[in-house]
């Protein structure tokens, strides 16, 4: 059974464009979510999906930022004109219906 | 809203030395308490967990008990390795409504020297 898949690893962006984000979630699982980790910082909650739905967004930045888990596929976040301060490593959870949350390796973006 | 709060680091041992990291936790309720791992360019690995009180975790040698009085969750290792170098989080998951995302503080670097 493999782990929480995200890619890419690591992506370079320049300003104003655009990055995407994919996860896919262990086998079994239908909770994703996405956190964010700033340098030298813990993980910060960004949204909690199940498939087609946003159950909670409360961390999501109000602009730019969107995140989705469709029924059939990866979950994306998107980063809509990236900036400077997007820079981070974005992780991705997968848990089954009660259980534990297992995270992926992370997406690293630098936003150049 | 729920909060974590870690002992500042970094923290530099030398191997078998003992080791104490401190967290103290805010939440309403009683929230499953955890204790993850997270080696350089990694992602984060659950190290150990409780989910009422009283009740200690352990794992690798790592131990942590869920003191509901003192709202704590220190994680201890009677004698640390080399490779247990790398920073660990302290993170809450409430138990109740329907949030189940966890809560994180905010990470203690190690480093163990031989």
């Amino acid at each position: 059974n493999a782990g929480v898949m995200q890619n890419p690893r690591h992506l370079v962006r320049r300003r104003g464009q655009e990055a995407r984000l994919r996860c896919s979630p262990m086998k079994g699982h239908s909770h994703v979510y996405w956190y964010r980790q700033l340098p030298e910082e813990g993980l910060k909650f960004m949204v909690y999906l199940q498939k087609e739905n946003i159950i909670d967004e409360s961390g999501m930045p109000k602009e730019r930022f969107s995140a989705e888990f469709p029924k059939e596929g990866p979950s994306i976040l998107r980063i809509q004109q990236v900036v400077r301060g997007d820079s981070a490593a974005y992780f991705c959870a997968s848990s089954p219906e009660q259980g534990e949350a297992f995270f992926g390796q992370g997406t690293r973006l630098t936003v150049v | 809203g729920d909060s974590v709060t870690q002992m500042e680091g970094p923290v530099t041992l030398s191997e078998e030395a003992f080791l104490t990291i401190n967290c103290t936790y805010t939440a309403t309720g009683y929230p499953s308490l955890f204790w993850y791992v997270q080696y350089p360019g990694e992602g984060l690995q659950l190290l150990l967990k409780a989910t009422k009180a009283d009740d200690k975790g352990s794992n690798k040698g790592f131990e942590a008990t869920y003191r509901k009085e003192t709202t704590s969750f220190h994680l201890e290792k009677g004698s640390v390795q080399v490779s247990d170098s790398a920073v660990y989080f302290c993170a809450l998951r409430p138990t109740s409504g329907s949030a189940r995302q966890l809560t994180f503080g905010s990470g203690t670097q190690l480093t163990v020297l031989p």
